[in-house]
């Protein structure tokens, strides 16, 4: 199985300041076709999961560019470069690459300080 | 859009089947998939099925106990669950796939509809 890891798992941050989220995998996400499959979603407070991320760096249509995915391989990272009220929840990292066995990470809460 | 129903009390043993009613987009050219989140819980992913229902695959935790099915006369995806246990208590929602591409599963989610086990 693959298993992600995100750290840390609580992340209290300044309005304004930035943030970042490590996400690791037990097992390569490169793809037999050169693409790796790595999501990040948020799921607001009392919300359904959105996806904000997908193939590690591509920006869903309407997530703002404070958002970016990046990292290779196994080891993966969600930056919001300057945090916003709007942006609390939890937000996780899920792997494509293995499907139809996707697997997500534990999840990561970000709180205002 | 994506609206599931039929989530509701049941008792350890029961069965209960959920509704996804898809609209805005071509039912009949998506495979679709059940993601579920116990309470204060993460995602686990449980059922996708293909866009014609021809191949469907199942989470090893409810292999045999759960069916994933869709009408493409109504745009309807159905998940069947018997054998229901406490551990089936969580929130299902509905999510699609992108076109042709598992691998970037999940692009739209529903607003989940809550199962509870639990006599």
């Amino acid at each position: 199985d693959i298993v992600l890891t995100q750290s840390p798992l609580s992340l209290p941050v300044t309005l304004g300041q930035p943030a970042s989220i490590s996400c690791r995998s037990t097992h390569s996400l490169v793809h037999s076709n050169g693409n790796t499959y790595l999501s990040w979603f948020q799921q607001r407070p009392g919300q359904s999961p959105r996806r904000l991320i997908y193939q590690v760096s591509k920006r869903d249509s309407g997530v703002p560019d404070r958002f970016s995915g990046s990292g290779s391989g196994t080891d993966f990272t969600l930056r919001i470069s300057r945090v916003e009220a709007d942006d609390v929840g939890v937000y996780y990292c899920m792997q494509g690459t293995h499907w139809p066995e996707w697997t997500f990470g534990q999840g990561t809460k970000v709180e205002i300080k | 859009h994506l609206l599931e129903s039929g989530g509701g009390l049941v008792q350890p043993g029961g069965s209960l089947r959920l509704s996804c009613a898809a609209s805005g987009f071509i039912f009949n050219n998506y495979a679709m998939t059940w993601v579920r989140q116990a309470p204060g819980k993460g995602l686990e992913w449980v059922s996708v099925i293909s866009y014609n229902g021809d191949s469907t695959y199942y989470a090893d935790s409810v292999k045999g106990r759960f069916i994933i099915s869709r009408d493409t006369s109504d745009n309807t995806l159905y998940l069947q669950m018997h054998s229901l246990r406490a551990d089936d208590t969580a929130m299902y929602y509905c999510a699609k796939v992108p076109y042709g591409d598992y691998a970037n599963a999940f692009d739209v989610w529903g607003q989940g509809t809550m199962v509870t086990v639990s006599t």
